[in-house]
Formats: C-alpha cells, sequence, structure tokens
C-alpha cells in the first residue's frame, strides 16, 4: 500500500495481559521501525528490521517485548505481562533504504495502548 | 551519542505572525540526515524536511523554510505568515548515517499554538 498502516488504533488491556500490535509497511520499502511515544512528546526507540531480519534492537525491553517481521504478513510488536508503564502510543515506520542514502521514514497513525 | 534539543516547549502565536523553532543537535558523525515532522492533534507524524549534513543550503517550501547551520549544530524551521491549520508539535530528529538501521533520535519537541 501507500501508507503505513497500523492495527489496531486503539488497544486496552489489563495489567498483566498480552498486547500484540501490527504494522504493515509500505510496499516496496524495505526497513521497518518501532517506536513508542509516552507523555505525549518523548519518543524512544524500539527496534528496527531490515525485511525480516532484526537490524536494531538496542531499545527493547527484552525481558517483556519482542518483535517480528515476516514474509508476506504484517509487522508484529508484542508486549508480554504488560504494565502500567508500557501505556503509550506505539509508531511503526518505514523507509525505501537505509545506510548513506537514508531515505525518509514514512509513519503510521500509531497504535495507542492503554494499560488498566 | 546523538542528541536533539528543542529548546522551546510552547510557542504561541496570533494568525499571520512568523514563528521560528530551535533545533540544535549533537553528533560525532560526519554524516548524518536531519529531519523535521509535524504532528498535529489528531496524532499522526507528517514528514516536512530531510537535509543530509553535506547540503548546508537553506530551503523554502511554500510557508515553511529550514536553515541548517552546521558550525552551529542548528536546523531551525520557520513558518510564514502562520495559519491556524499550523498548530502542531513539531519535531526535529537526527539519523547517523553509519548508525545500525538508521534509527531516528527525536527532540522533545515544540508546540506551536495559532490563535485566530
Amino acid at each position: 500500500g501507500e501508507e503505513v498502516a497500523q492495527t489496531p488504533k486503539h488497544l486496552v488491556r489489563g495489567e498483566g495481559q498480552k498486547a500484540k500490535l501490527y504494522c504493515a509497511p509500505i510496499k516496496g520499502h524495505s526497513y521497518v521501525f518501532w517506536y513508542q511515544q509516552v507523555l505525549k512528546n518523548e519518543f524512544k526507540f524500539l527496534i528496527s528490521f531490515q525485511n525480516e531480519n532484526v537490524f536494531d534492537e538496542t531499545g527493547m525491553p527484552k525481558e517483556r517485548f519482542s518483535a517480528k517481521c515476516l514474509p508476506n504478513s504484517p509487522c508484529s510488536l508484542e508486549i508480554q505481562a504488560t504494565k502500567l508503564e508500557d501505556s503509550a502510543v506505539y509508531f511503526c515506520a518505514s523507509s525505501r533504504t537505509g545506510g548513506l542514502s537514508n531515505q525518509p521514514q514514512h509513519f503510521g497513525d500509531g497504535t495507542r495502548l492503554s494499560i488498566l | 551519542a546523538q542528541k536533539v534539543t528543542q529548546a522551546q516547549t510552547e510557542i504561541s502565536v496570533v494568525e499571520k505572525e512568523d514563528v521560528t523553532l530551535d533545533c540544535v543537535y549533537e553528533t560525532r558523525d560526519t554524516t548524518y540526515y536531519l529531519f523535521w515532522y509535524k504532528q498535529p492533534p489528531s496524532g499522526e507524524l507528517v514528514f516536512l524536511i530531510r537535509r543530509n549534513s553535506f547540503d548546508e543550503q537553506n530551503e523554502i517550501s511554500g510557508r515553511y523554510s529550514w536553515n541548517f547551520q552546521k558550525s552551529t549544530s542548528s536546523f531551525n524551521f520557520t513558518i510564514t505568515a502562520s495559519q491556524v491549520v499550523d498548530s502542531a508539535v513539531y519535531f526535529c530528529a537526527l539519523s547517523e548515517a553509519r548508525a545500525a538501521g538508521n534509527k531516528l533520535t527525536f527532540g522533545g519537541g515544540t508546540r506551536v499554538l495559532v490563535k485566530p
């Protein structure tokens, strides 16, 4: 598609439950990124993929967070045993290339995760 | 480590006034990219501009203009003759070319409120 598609738009979970978010990158884009936006303004990088391979996972809280980008499927971000502090908007972005050409990242509309 | 600082947290102007948003960055890389994104009240992130570290030419796009000064590590953004629709949070971001996956480091954002 021509846009990064994130589903669902809003997800509500009780503390301790699992949450799974999905992202379909723009067709033809090789790189996918996940960011967490808390307190409305602060962005935190979580993980990036080049096609189905993890490229950089330095931002991932590995104990409870995991992510995948499998061929012919939307990418996913899963949080096990959610905590109140996981409440945030999770943005997915995709770009055509990385490296020295560094094309701009195009963002989806985000998934608002609310942990009760 | 890379860092982006947007010192202005909120700017309020009256319609038709000009507004300049400051962005100062830190990086040890000689090749890097700078971006501006707009986040309107609806929440999505809209890409505005990308600039690479070798191109210090200023750019104008309609009512938007950008001033990149490598000597002061600044990439400032001006909205000329502001309109109510410009009300949004604006984010400056940095990506280092050598960083795996070219993740974005965002500033804290500047909220612009344009009053009619």
